[in-house]
This record gives C-alpha cells, sequence and structure tokens, in this order.
C-alpha cells in the first residue's frame, strides 16, 4: 500500500504569517490529493481537491500544490480559525490513506 | 443543502457486530460514492470502507477485511456499515461521508457529524 507520511506532525505560528504543510507519498499518486482541515470536535471540511483545486467555499489563502509523490498546503495569511488539524488524502487507489496530520497550534 | 446523518453508534462487547446507517439529503445519492471514515479517541483519521455510487464495488482498509462489510439502499438514500467480530481497537467515532464523484477516486465534500462506537466489556 502506498504510505502518505505529512510534515511537520505540529507547528506554532502567528496570525498573519504564511504556512506550509507538506504531504509525501511513497509512490506516485499523481495529483489524486486532497486536503482537509479538522477543528477540535468537528468533522473534518474538503479544503484543497485534486491537488490544487480549491473547494467552493474555502478562503482564497488557502492554496494547494504538488504532484507525483510531493505536496504542499499553504496558508498565505493564518487567520484565527486556521488554528486547527490539518490531513492530506490519497485518492489514486485504495486504501484512501490519509496522512497523520499537522496540528497548527497559536505561538 | 446536502446532509448526511450517522447513526446505531454505542457500546458492544469485544466480538460483538454492530450496524451503523447513514441517512443523506439534499443530493441525489445514486449519483455519489460513499465512504466511512473513523477516528479514535486523539488520533488521526483513518479511511474505513467505500462504495461506488451504484454499490457495484466496495472497497475496504486492510484491517477491516472480513469483519466490516459496507453496503447501501439507493431507495432509501442510506449507507450501511456491518460491523462484526469488534475489537477494543475499533472504538472510535465514525463518520460517513460523500465523494465528490460516483466513484471513490475523489475527495469527500459532505460529512455528517459522527456516531460513535465504544467496543468494551
Amino acid at each position: 500500500d502506498i504510505q502518505m507520511t505529512q510534515s511537520p506532525s505540529s507547528l506554532s505560528a502567528s496570525i498573519g504569517d504564511r504556512v506550509n504543510i507538506t504531504c509525501r507519498a511513497s509512490q506516485s499518486i499523481s495529483n489524486y490529493l486532497n486536503w482537509y482541515q479538522q477543528r477540535p470536535g468537528k468533522a473534518p471540511k474538503l479544503l484543497i481537491h485534486a491537488a490544487s483545486n480549491l473547494q467552493s467555499g474555502v478562503p482564497s489563502r488557502f492554496s494547494g500544490s504538488g504532484s507525483g509523490t510531493d505536496f504542499t498546503l499553504t496558508i498565505s495569511s493564518l487567520q484565527l480559525e486556521d488554528f486547527a488539524t490539518y490531513y492530506c488524502q490519497k485518492t489514486y487507489t485504495t486504501p484512501l490513506t490519509f496522512g497523520g496530520g499537522t496540528k497548527v497550534e497559536i505561538k | 443543502e446536502e446532509q448526511v446523518l450517522e447513526s446505531g453508534g454505542g457500546l458492544v462487547q469485544p466480538g460483538g457486530s454492530l450496524r451503523l446507517s447513514c441517512t443523506a439529503s439534499g443530493f441525489t445519492f445514486r449519483n455519489y460514492a460513499m465512504s466511512w471514515v473513523r477516528q479514535a479517541p486523539g488520533k488521526g483519521l483513518e479511511w474505513v470502507s467505500g462504495i461506488f455510487g451504484s454499490g457495484g464495488s466496495t472497497f475496504y482498509a486492510d484491517s477491516m477485511k472480513g469483519r466490516f462489510t459496507v453496503s447501501r439502499d439507493n431507495s432509501k438514500n442510506t449507507l450501511y456499515l456491518q460491523m462484526n467480530s469488534l475489537r477494543a481497537e475499533d472504538s472510535a467515532v465514525y463518520y460517513c461521508a460523500k465523494h465528490t464523484h460516483q466513484i471513490v477516486y475523489y475527495g469527500m465534500d459532505v460529512w455528517g457529524q459522527g456516531t460513535t462506537v465504544t467496543v468494551s466489556s
């Protein structure tokens, strides 16, 4: 099975900071990569699909890039509501594996 | 508004069985693949199982194969997860999620609030 590795597992940042979260697949998954945000006690929310496509209704400060094995989620200017845990997920083949998550905390 | 609502969680003894349901509304259910995703307390997301919109193909994580069965009734807009031979490590919040296409190879854009399964004696 293809493994998904996210880094870092956690980070501390300030309001207005630019934040990058990376996700690496153990083999090529083309652009079959999605990003989700999960706030405490809430269900996940789809942010980015197919590596770089912003889901409808998601603020434009979120962006995704990459293809093949290396992917990045960027938050251009961190807002208070962005403090959450972020997960990548590959949908190239089953199992539809998630990365381990990146918790974004307030510095 | 597109919505999914899970039910059927609860406390079950090790080795027992439970059937989860997920009722969909606000979209044409048969046109979309569906998945179950779980999250153990304090842990990350784990994809459990998925099914095509037609119901013709089903998929499972390795640790669930042979114990869990996913199905759907498109006439009732309902997704199911039959869980047998439950173990303590199956304790989690189970989410139902809608994929953006008929097949599972795309993201999941509608999620329920989850139903809690606790496996304990």
